[in-house]
């Protein structure tokens, strides 16, 4: 089956810029997307078709998709923004979360 | 405004059954695929089962297939997931979630409902 593997854990200081990979078998032939969960949340979509935002997300949230490899970066990030981060993408009938990225913002 | 709200979770003892529903508004129900998604305690998201906007299609994720059974009644705006032989693995909160683009597969997920909790244990 497929996997989407993505680092379990990411600090970063307010107003950096923090990048969250999610990896994945010629996953950059497939879309990507991106959601951000808070605690005792449902997710919520920030990135869909690689690099498109939903209406209502900021811009500081971008998103790529090449190789094997999708990235959502988070510019100039806020407190707001720590969460749990899952990228998705859909394989054989299937869709497929990521392992999920914890952002910390300290 | 688009809504997805889900009922139906609570405690059952391994190898028992359970109906999850899932009211949708503010949009019509006919026209996407819908998904349940689901999250054990402090794990990650998993994929459960989609449905056909029609009911005529239905994906299963491996560990469900044989026991969870999806269904829907547009004219009710309404989603359902049928749980039978559940085992301890399968606590989680259980998510209704609207596939993003009408008619269209595999693409991802815009509207989540809150979620309803299933515990499976004796």
């Amino acid at each position: 089956s497929y996997v989407l593997t993505q680092p379990p854990s990411v600090s970063v200081s307010p107003g950096q810029t923090v990048s969250i990979t999610c990896s994945g078998n010629r996953l950059g032939h497939k879309y990507a997307c991106w959601y951000q969960q808070k605690p005792g949340q449902s997710p919520v979509l920030v990135i869909y078709e690689d690099t498109k935002r939903p209406s209502g997300i900021p811009e500081r949230f971008s998103g790529s998709n090449s190789g094997n490899t999708a990235t959502l970066t988070i510019s100039g990030t806020q407190a707001m923004d720590e969460a749990d981060y899952y990228c998705q993408a859909w394989d054989s009938s299937n869709y497929v979360f990521g392992t999920g990225t914890k952002v910390t913002v300290l | 405004e688009v809504q997805l709200v889900e009922s139906g979770g609570g405690l059952v003892q391994p190898g028992g059954s359970l109906r999850l529903s899932c009211a949708a508004s503010g949009f019509s129900l006919s026209s996407h695929w819908m998904s349940w998604v689901r999250q054990a305690p402090g794990k990650g998201l998993e994929w459960v089962a989609n449905i056909k906007q029609d009911g005529s299609e239905r994906n299963y994720v491996d560990s469900v297939k044989g026991r969870f059974t999806l269904s829907r009644d547009n004219a009710k705006n309404s989603l359902y997931m049928q749980m039978d032989g559940l085992r301890a693995e399968d606590t989680a909160v259980y998510y209704c979630a609207r596939e993003r683009v009408p008619m269209i597969l595999g693409t991802d997920f815009d509207y989540w409902g809150q979620g309803t909790p299933v515990t499976v244990s004796s």
